[in-house]
């Protein structure tokens, strides 16, 4: 149990557009979901907290406007960037909790995004 | 302030040996622990965690962790290094007293089980 997909798994874009990816945990509802970026051999960057029908909580640093996040039911939540840049090509992942502080975070395998 | 630190980027180790992933943490309350593993262009799996109770965890693939307070730390360990152990591990704390549900991570540690 607690598998969490993310959709696509890897995206190149032009410059200027958007691109949407989705997290979706399957088979447990999650209160709280969150969003991750990683650079080449760093640590996660917590970009954004995120539940089920209320606005995310972004981190310092972070652009709301530039970084959407949605998370619209228990099983999903949507990262949209907008009017990506090569500066954006990352490693995007998102993460999903069943229920209380002690619960663990179940991530799901990433997206790459590389902007052109 | 919350934070996690790896003091090693980088462990070797024979297989066959016993494997240590050291993980030191500091929080304002009393730490939720954890142990994730990250294989290359994956996400995290998740291996072990402490909450409360028994210092020693164990965890998936035969890994297990010991908590100790006085030291504020969370070490991972595996008494027989296998190849397949070769990826990148991150520890992860959560203060109990934060309101908030965010882990902070440390740097990560890649480990390489050498045949």
């Amino acid at each position: 149990g607690a598998v969490v997909s993310q959709h696509p798994s890897w995206v190149i874009c032009k410059s200027g557009t958007s691109v949407k990816i989705e997290c979706r945990s399957l088979d447990f509802q999650a209160t709280t979901m969150f969003w991750y970026r990683q650079f080449p051999k760093q640590s996660l960057m917590l970009m954004a907290t995120s539940n089920e029908g209320s606005k995310a909580t972004y981190e310092q640093g972070v652009e709301k406007d530039k970084f959407l996040i949605n998370h619209a039911s228990l099983t999903l939540s949507t990262l949209t960037v907008t009017s990506a840049h090569p500066e954006d090509s990352s490693f995007y992942i998102c993460s999903a909790q069943r229920g209380g502080r002690t619960d663990t975070q179940y991530f799901g395998p990433g997206t790459r995004l590389t902007v052109l | 302030a919350q934070s996690v630190a790896q003091p090693e980027d980088q462990v070797n180790v024979a297989e066959g040996n016993p494997l240590t992933v050291k993980c030191t943490y500091s929080v304002s309350g009393n730490p939720y622990l954890f142990w994730y593993v990250q294989y290359p262009n994956r996400g995290l799996q998740f291996l072990l965690k402490y909450i409360t109770g028994d210092n020693l965890v164990k965890g998936s693939y035969g890994f297990e962790a010991e908590f100790n307070k006085s030291q504020t730390s969370f070490h991972l360990k595996k008494p027989s290094a296998l190849v397949s152990d070769s990826a990148l591990y991150f520890c992860a704390v959560r203060d109990m007293r934060n309101t908030g549900n965010q882990f902070y991570f440390g740097t990560g540690t890649s480990l390489t089980v050498i045949p």
